[in-house]
């Protein structure tokens, strides 16, 4: 079965540093859910990566795919107390198959002001 | 227009009884997932339907665990005889018909089995 992990599971920048966290994947990626999620809340959607290379940005956070490596970066520039959270990858089930995703354990991140 | 919601958010229960989850999708959405997310961890699948029907159960981890949309809509997650491990947030997502199948996700109901 497929398995993501995540790194660095936790993370603590001051405000205004940029900061990267991974996601990398046991199997062939066919594509790959970012979401974030506040303590005791649901997960918030942020972006789907679906070709390798495919770069997106929303707001201050920028996610790529790299099909060949299995990852996923997710880049947060200059960031703000707003940011914390945990971050989460999912990857895209394969087309035809079941829809379910499979999650990551998520990175914990603190942003100190 | 309204997200997936959940209730209740909170369920306190004693080891043994049954419980209840419930889910709203957001509205027009023909697939509804349910994950259950023990602390520390990334969410679990656990079931998914499409319309009616349960496309995928092969996340139910017995046959305590059953769970049923059965007009298409809202969902009941039902737990029999709950075991202090069923503890989790068991999260409801749902999406709209059609690729990429984005996922939206609902609060959560936080489940405590005393």
């Amino acid at each position: 079965s497929q398995e993501l992990e995540q790194s660095p599971q936790s993370l603590i920048v001051q405000e205004g540093k940029n900061l990267t966290i991974n996601c990398t994947s046991s199997k062939t990626l066919y594509g790959l859910y970012w979401y974030k999620q506040k303590y005791g809340e649901g997960l918030i959607f942020l972006m789907m990566l679906q070709k390798g290379g495919e770069e997106k940005s929303h707001e201050k956070i920028t996610a790529k795919l790299d099909e060949k490596k299995q990852q996923s970066s997710l880049h947060i520039t200059a960031s703000q107390p707003s940011h914390a959270g945990i971050y989460l990858c999912g990857a895209v089930p394969p087309k035809g198959g079941s829809e379910k995703l499979v999650f990551g354990k998520g990175t914990k991140l603190t942003v100190n002001p | 227009g309204a997200g997936v919601s959940q209730t209740p958010s909170n369920k306190v229960t004693e080891k043994g009884k049954y419980v209840e989850l419930r889910c709203d999708p957001i509205s027009g959405h023909t697939a509804l997932y349910w994950y259950r997310q023990s602390l520390g961890q990334g969410p679990e699948f656990l079931i998914y339907f499409q319309g009616t029907g349960a496309a995928d159960d092969s996340g139910l981890p017995n046959d305590r665990f059953f769970a049923v949309r059965p007009e298409g809509s809202v969902s009941t997650l039902k737990i029999q005889r709950t075991e202090r491990g069923d503890s989790a947030v068991y999260l409801c997502a749902s999406s709209s018909y059609g690729q990429p199948y984005t996922q939206y996700f609902g609060p959560g109901t936080r489940l405590t089995v005393l």
